[in-house]
């Protein structure tokens, strides 16, 4: 079966500090896709990546950037410099190659202070 | 674009009440997926469809719940009669084949 483990289960930082979000899955499924999304407090799930199993490099757009290690089983993903405004519950996903049994970990909160 | 659309945004029933959710994905997305988020965790799907077959609903609790797609196009997901423990928000999300889920707003479900 498929699983998702955020073990973070809340995080507070000052804003501009570095935070990052680990995310490890387990799978029996030798190809698959990686996902981050973002709950602000308006509830709406925003889509912020999707990996593929098969792509290990280090992604990185802007502020956000992710590091999948395969070895490891962990997405684990990255906010440079944070803002006020990334203060949100963050949920890391998996699914098979199809885009079926879509799973969340449990999230991670994130509270970024002035 | 347009987005997932859902209604009603909220609900509040009486237990051993039913209620109704109605979803419209995006347009031309042949996957459409159910999830209840319960306060405090993450979503958990309920059921998956593409077009208007089930993929999965290994995890809908089918002596109550029932979720249907006519036309492979908008969908409704009924709870009969509802508990107290489903008390969550449900979640619409649609993709196009092997692609990322967009998600609706959901409808906050409060059961008293």
């Amino acid at each position: 079966a498929q699983k998702v483990t955020q073990a973070q289960t809340e995080i507070s930082v000052v804003e501009k500090e570095d935070v990052t979000l680990d995310c490890v899955y387990e799978t029996r499924d030798t190809t698959y896709y990686l996902f981050w999304y973002k709950q602000p407090p308006s509830g709406e799930l925003v889509f912020l990546i999707r990996r593929n199993s098969f792509d290990e490099q280090n992604e990185i757009s802007g502020r956000y950037s992710w590091n999948f290690q395969k070895s490891t089983s962990s997405f684990n993903f990255t906010i440079t410099a944070s803002q006020v405004v990334d203060s949100a519950v963050y949920f890391c996903a998996l699914s098979d190659v199809y885009g079926n049994k879509l799973v969340f970990g449990a999230g991670t909160i994130l509270r970024v202070k002035s | 674009e347009a987005g997932v659309a859902q209604s009603p945004r909220y609900k509040i029933i009486e237990k051993r009440q039913s209620v109704a959710f109605w979803c419209n994905p995006i347009s031309g997305h042949a996957t459409l997926y159910w999830y209840q988020q319960i306060l405090g965790q993450g979503p958990k799907l309920l059921i998956q469809f593409q077009n208007n077959g089930v993929v999965d609903d290994s995890q809908l609790p089918k002596d109550r719940f029932s979720a249907e797609r006519l036309k492979g196009v908008d969908s409704t997901l009924k709870i009969q009669p509802a508990k107290l423990e489903d008390s969550a928000v449900y979640l619409c999300a649609s993709s196009l084949l092997q692609s990322q889920a967009f998600f609706g707003q959901g409808t906050r479900l409060t059961v008293v």
